[in-house]
């Protein structure tokens, strides 16, 4: 089955630094990598995905980057702000399979203001 | 974009007993599961809950255990049964069209 490798567990950034956090997969037949956030006493929510047909994918001051070869995906979110405080997991799944994702160990994101 | 209520949103239950968390969707969803997610953890998949028929369960969990109903296509039950303190853990629903999206939580204590 799939696993899916989160790094770095813990992220502590300035206010206004980026911070990249890193995921790798093994089943190459994944094609779906979501990233959510998840707040302080709140359900993980998803804030942006990437199909495997995309090499790279922005929102705003989030951008999500895949390299299929490598089987590697990372997430970037620039000029941090202390809203952007939480924990953040990866996910692989195969669209049109089962769905069912797997999850990365999860990173929490400190920024200071 | 699916919006998901779970209940009740915390409990402090005794060991031995047991507890029902209720899931609501606004949207009529095929696919609905249950998630465990214990203190500083992932998300553990603990069933697929199919309307209709029985739930299908992840390696470690059984239906004993952690029965789960789904009468219709908005709505689904779990319920943790005889707990331990182990079972302390935060329990989300989640429903998939094609991106997934998860409910608040409920956050169990077992003392």
């Amino acid at each position: 089955g799939e696993n899916v490798e989160q790094h770095p567990s813990t992220l502590s950034v300035q206010e206004g630094d980026s911070a990249v956090i890193k995921c790798t997969y093994s089943d190459s037949a994944s094609n779906y990598f979501p990233w959510y956030k998840q707040e302080l006493g709140k359900g993980p929510q998803l804030i942006i995905d990437i199909r495997s047909n995309v090499g790279e994918k922005k929102d705003q001051r989030i951008a999500v980057t895949l390299n299929k070869t490598a089987k590697h995906f990372s997430l970037h979110i620039t000029e941090t702000q202390p809203e952007d405080s939480a924990v953040y997991f990866c996910a692989a799944s195969i669209i049109g399979g089962s769905y069912i994702p797997t999850f990365g160990r999860g990173t929490s994101l400190i920024v200071h203001p | 974009s699916a919006v998901i209520s779970q209940k009740p949103s915390r409990d402090i239950c005794q060991r031995g007993t047991s507890l029902t968390i209720q899931c609501q969707v606004d949207s009529q969803v095929t696919m609905m599961f249950w998630y465990r997610q214990q203190p500083g953890q992932s998300l553990t998949l603990i069933a697929t809950a199919n309307q209709g028929s029985e739930a299908t369960y992840e390696s470690g969990f059984v239906i004993d255990k952690f029965p789960i109903s789904r009468p219709n296509l908005t709505f689904s039950t779990l319920t943790v049964s005889n707990m331990s303190p182990e079972d302390s853990s935060i329990y989300l629903c989640s429903v998939a069209h094609y991106e997934q999206f998860f409910g608040p939580g409920t956050r169990l204590t077992v003392l």
